[in-house]
């Protein structure tokens, strides 16, 4: 298994409502991110963990927590979004921290 | 500070056209360079990368050559066909003493191919 994936492929919110990304991948990759992508925009590094501790959060508002409950898989609970928050969420891993990375297809976000 | 600066798009081409898409970086340290494409709707792909200065990525037809003296890694191909299509990122990566690893996106550059 080579591919990382995410669900859902797409997501519509309200702003009041509580959602979870996810994201999983079992190339045994130690290192996963999390990037948001805006349209005709290159990705923005949200969060990165390494051994499934949280390494780098790229002061990102506290409405967007990550969650890595094991090696395979990483979380991202929405709470409380905002209209602009609606983007392409995009997952990735790598071997290790310093390994190049692989992405997923990433999950559509849509916040009215 | 560290960044990649790519030419502007769109991009437009006719079928089996050359190809070049222009990236220069700026970076403190030894990065490696990648470039990635997204075709629409669907996340980054991998293209191809080199890790040291003079090596050369090449992948589906694509080049790109890790040139230091002018730190540059211009992405080319010979001959572009319809699927080609999609959005070019050129990307370095850096080693950071205190966070690992740094990744830092170019802005993209969209190409399109026509029959």
């Amino acid at each position: 298994d080579t591919e990382v994936t995410q669900t859902p492929k797409h997501l519509v919110m309200g702003m009041t409502n509580k959602k979870s990304l996810k994201c999983e991948q079992h190339m045994g990759h130690r290192a996963m991110y999390w990037y948001k992508q805006k349209a005709k925009k290159p990705p923005e590094l949200m969060f990165v963990y390494s051994y499934e501790k949280l390494s780098i959060n790229e002061s990102v508002p506290s409405r967007f927590s990550p969650e890595c409950p094991n090696s395979s898989l990483l979380n991202l609970h929405l709470h409380a979004l905002q209209p602009e928050d609606s983007a392409l969420y995009l997952c990735a891993s790598s071997q290790q921290i310093d390994y190049e990375q692989f992405f997923g297809p990433g999950t559509r976000l849509t916040v009215l | 500070g560290n960044s990649v600066t790519q030419m502007e798009g769109p991009v437009t081409l006719s079928e089996e056209a050359f190809l070049t898409i222009n990236c220069t970086y700026t970076a403190t340290g030894y990065p490696s360079l990648f470039w990635y494409v997204q075709y629409p709707g669907e996340g980054l792909q991998l293209l191809l990368k080199a890790t040291k200065a003079d090596d050369k990525g090449s992948n589906k037809g694509f080049e790109a050559t890790y040139r230091k003296e002018t730190t540059s890694f211009h992405l080319e191909k010979g001959s572009v066909q319809v699927s080609d299509s999609a959005v070019y990122f050129c990307a370095l990566r850096l080693a950071l003493s205190n966070t690992g690893n740094q990744f830092y996106f170019g802005t993209g550059t969209s190409l399109t191919v026509i029959p």
